[in-house]
């Protein structure tokens, strides 16, 4: 059993460049999400997806940042022309959503560590 | 916007002793409650999940406690353990956008051998 893995795990780039980090959910999971956390607090949601629909975006998701899910699997955020204020842990995490409504716990990832310089 | 606040930030406690972490959130209306773990550079470890019929849910060691109307949950820890160190996340999904959870900024737990 597999759980949702994120690549790479940390990742420097300086000031200005773009970067982008994959997320590859649980299998059996429709929903993705992407969280952003900072150092000593706790995650802030950015987006989500069901399948390969983008359903909701955080106001935190300011343009450079894209997210996309094509084929209603793997997941990407893209930053573009980093900040020194984009650094932070990015987190991913998926869940299944069934058709009767019920949520179900949601599972992380082990997160992208980026540091713009 | 829902709010949530835990206390303390920080905790360091001998092995052995049983204790309480405490979260507080500003929004009644909430789908369900979650507490979860981060080791130090990792991702999130689900602990105990409670809807929000529920009043508590336990698991092994840990009990998590709800109470809706005066918008706090707490985790109780029996008997601590060195392995038990960890930062402890809260987060509230309420229920007109259950999709987004909203967390607390943690409480650092370390317990001493």
């Amino acid at each position: 059993d597999t759980g949702v893995s994120q690549d790479p795990r940390h990742k420097i780039t300086k000031r200005g460049q773009n970067v982008t980090f994959r997320c590859d959910p649980i299998s059996e999971h429709n929903r993705l999400y992407w969280y952003r956390q900072t150092l000593g607090q706790g995650p802030e949601f950015l987006t989500y997806f069901q399948n390969e629909a983008q359903l909701e975006k955080s106001r935190l998701l300011s343009d450079r940042f894209s997210a996309e899910r094509p084929k209603g699997s793997f997941s990407t955020l893209e930053i573009q022309r980093t900040e020194q204020g984009d650094s932070a842990m990015y987190l991913c995490a998926s869940s299944f959503w069934p058709t009767g409504g019920a949520t179900d716990t949601q599972y992380f990832g082990p997160g992208t560590r980026l540091t713009v310089l | 916007k829902q709010e949530v606040t835990q206390i303390p930030a920080a905790l360091s406690v001998p092995e052995g002793e049983n204790l309480v972490l405490n979260c507080s959130f500003t929004d009644s209306a909430i789908y369900n409650l979650q507490w979860f773990r981060q080791d130090p550079g990792k991702g999130l470890t689900s602990l105990l999940l409670i809807q929000s019929s529920q009043r508590e849910q336990t698991s092994g060691r840990l009990n998590a406690s709800l109470d809706k109307s005066s918008g706090r949950s707490t985790l109780y820890i029996a008997a601590s353990q060195p392995g038990d160190s960890a930062t402890y996340l809260c987060a509230v999904a309420n229920i007109y956008n259950f999709n987004k959870f909203y967390f607390g900024s943690g409480t650092k737990l370390n317990v001493k051998p």
